[in-house]
């Protein structure tokens, strides 16, 4: 069964700075990998999505993560980050169409000014 | 356009008690599911579904039912209310299983004393 680690609990991050959301994923087949996002008090909703294809997947707000098969990784990333970036964020797993998707335990992340 | 409606918002229970959380969708999706999210431990999978007639077991599956009769609705039960069982719900949906986005709905806090 896949299953995905999250491995930092919260990251803190000045406002403009880089940032890196790690999530690492176990299966043994082909995966699908997504990316939530929940803003304080509200509910989860879709930050980006990896099917197939380009292993590059880019957000409309300035995310990007990477699908790296032989790390078995899909980190989040941003180059500059905004004070509205500050939300928790999980990472997803499913091995296919009629399969389950699991969550990771998420990531906080707090921008500092 | 409706999405993904969760009833009700909020409940109390006792513990022993019975209740059904209510999850409906206007989108015609194949798949639907339960998590609970509690502080530092994510999303975890309560059952889901991937049609009508069909429900598996997530990974937290003890004390909770579901049931499919309808494309529409998933019904989540807690047959006897434990307090371990404090948590806020979700109810998602998506088109096509673990290869397309979650819906997700508003969310449900119970609370079980």
């Amino acid at each position: 069964a896949q299953s995905v680690t999250q491995l930092d609990s919260q990251v803190p991050v000045f406002e403009e700075a880089p940032v890196e959301l790690r999530c690492n994923y176990s299966s043994s087949v082909s995966v699908y990998l997504f990316w939530y996002v929940q803003y304080p008090n509200q509910g989860l909703q879709l930050l980006l999505k990896y099917l197939s294809g380009s292993t590059l997947v880019e957000s409309i707000n300035g995310f990007e993560a990477e699908f790296n098969k032989s790390q078995t990784s899909f980190h989040l990333r941003k180059p500059s980050v905004h004070i509205s970036d500050t939300a928790e964020y999980f990472c997803a797993v499913s091995e296919g169409r009629d399969d389950k998707i699991i969550f990771g335990k998420g990531t906080r992340l707090h921008i500092l000014p | 356009n409706a999405g993904v409606t969760q009833t009700p918002k909020f409940q109390v229970l006792k513990t022993g008690q019975s209740m059904t959380l209510q999850c409906a969708q206007d989108m015609n999706h194949e798949y639907m599911s339960w998590y609970r999210q509690d502080p530092g431990m994510g999303l975890r999978l309560i059952h889901y579904s991937v049609g009508a007639g069909i429900t598996d077991q997530g990974e937290v599956p003890n004390g909770y039912n579901v049931s499919r009769s309808t494309t529409e609705d998933f019904p989540l039960r807690l047959l006897s209310a434990a307090p371990s069982q404090t948590s806020v719900y979700f109810c998602a949906s998506s088109a096509t299983g673990g290869v397309s986005p979650l819906h997700f709905g508003n969310g449900t806090r119970l609370t079980v004393t």
